[in-house]
């Protein structure tokens, strides 16, 4: 599987857009990218995740170089409940067909006032 | 999405003994997978529970210590056995479902936070 490679803790005031970024230069052509957070003492929630085209949902947005080897999770008005450790996952194929996700260390994000 | 439910939330436990977490989906899923997290670390997969055979586990995981059963497509057991101090941490119990053509998310449960003193 490849491996991933964030900063491990940012900060962002709150209002403002947070970038989040990940290398993935390893990644091969059926890996999927993954976006989780993890906010204290709760489960992972999943973001997004995209193959190769920038995704956008309610959430967040993917941005995917065209290389695939980095991506950049954008929340575009963080809150302080955006703090979090943000984890990104590169996965062979989607899970259920063959993928799992196996996380690294992430980042803390920390969304101040 | 699916609503994901762990039982029991939280335990301390004597070493030596063993402890079983249930997980319980409010919807038929592909696939279940359990997680352990250790105080301050990230998520390391322990399993897939597979429906009606024996759990794969991944590089330093053994059945003997975390069996696994998964009867049916929305409820799965993790036991602890035989605990000692170090296996404290959060188990959390993972499902993916599909979320439409060629589209797959993964879902985790509460946690089950475990302290074996």
């Amino acid at each position: 599987d490849a491996k991933t490679t964030q900063p491990p803790s940012m900060d962002c005031a709150e209002g403002r857009a947070a970038n989040l970024p990940c290398n993935h230069s390893t990644i091969s052509g059926n890996e999927y990218v993954y976006w989780y957070r993890q906010i204290h003492s709760q489960g992972p929630q999943y973001i997004i995740h995209g193959l190769k085209n920038n995704e956008t949902n309610e959430m967040a947005s993917l941005i995917i170089t065209e290389d695939r080897k980095s991506s950049t999770l954008i929340l575009p008005h963080a809150t302080l409940r955006d703090t979090a450790v943000y984890y990104c996952i590169v996965s062979p194929g989607a899970p259920g067909q063959g993928g799992k996700l196996i996380f690294g260390q992430g980042t803390e994000l920390s969304v101040k006032p | 999405s699916a609503v994901i439910s762990q039982k029991p939330s939280r335990d301390i436990c004597q070493r030596g003994t063993s402890l079983t977490i249930q997980c319980q989906v409010d919807s038929q899923v592909t696939m279940m997978f359990w997680y352990r997290q250790q105080p301050g670390q990230s998520l390391t997969l322990i399993a897939t529970a597979n429906q009606g055979s024996e759990a794969t586990y991944e590089s330093g995981f053994v059945i003997d210590k975390f069996p696994i059963s998964r009867p049916n497509l929305t409820f799965s057991t993790l036991t602890v056995s035989n605990m000692s101090p170090e296996d404290s941490s959060i188990y959390l119990c993972s499902v993916v479902l599909r979320g439409g053509l060629q589209s797959y998310e993964q879902y985790f449960g509460p946690g089950t936070r475990l302290t074996v003193t």
